[in-house]
């Protein structure tokens, strides 16, 4: 089927604004993962989910991010009281379930988030 | 910490050319590396996936190898394209979580 999608693909807002992001994993894909990456860097890690859970939030940068996936499959991340250094591109990927060891992970196109 | 570079930060080539990518990463418990590759406002394009117990692997012109105890990765690319042209990233994840920590990435330019 499809890949996984991200929407909105560009997203400009106004410092202290609240955004969500929304991400639509590969059918089937029960892990899903969020990363955020900065000009000329690779990918830094945000959150995962395994299911409804998320199993590993540490990557979360502080309080004002926030990510739920309420029914296993597309995950919102939500940022509240948008900062300028919140500006990225914000990319999701999901994989199969790792219990089976298969840990491929297929990246939607992600989302440009500008703060002014 | 697992820290990841990459080495060159960037690379150009006349098309034809063999090439090798380079991947460093510091702490040698992983569970796997994977490469991918990203055109310019994309996302990420699985390339291949080496598990910690293979030494390499291979999908037509790519051939990734894996060398865990010195904590290092190639990418060679045979008889390059000028469609190859693109940054590629590497990407390992460790024995004790779920997140993958990513290096730079080499941006590759192929030259017709």
């Amino acid at each position: 089927g499809a890949g996984v999608s991200q929407t909105p693909s560009n997203k400009v807002t106004e410092k202290g604004k609240y955004v969500e992001l929304r991400c639509d994993p590969i059918s089937g894909h029960t892990a899903l993962y969020w990363y955020r990456q900065s000009l000329g860097q690779g990918p830094e890690f945000l959150i995962y989910f395994q299911g409804t859970g998320a199993a590993d939030d540490s990557g979360l940068p502080n309080d004002r991010f926030f990510a739920v996936r309420p029914e296993g499959s597309v995950s919102t991340l939500k940022i509240q009281r948008t900062e300028r250094g919140d500006s990225a591109v914000y990319l999701c990927a999901s994989s199969l379930d790792p219990g089976q060891g298969a840990y491929e992970q297929f990246f939607g196109p992600g989302t440009r988030l500008t703060v002014l | 910490k697992q820290e990841v570079t990459q080495i060159p930060a960037a690379l150009s080539v006349p098309e034809g050319e063999n090439l090798v990518l380079n991947c460093s990463f510091t702490d040698s418990a992983i569970y796997n590396l994977q490469w991918f590759r990203q055109d310019p406002g994309k996302g990420l394009t699985s390339l291949l996936l080496i598990q910690s117990s293979q030494r390499e692997q291979t999908s037509g012109r790519l051939n990734a190898s894996l060398d865990k105890s010195s904590g290092r990765s190639t990418l060679y690319i045979a008889a390059s394209q000028p469609g190859d042209s693109a940054t590629y990233l590497c990407a390992v994840k460790d024995n004790y979580g779920q997140n993958f920590v990513f290096g730079p990435g080499t941006r590759l330019s192929v030259l017709p």
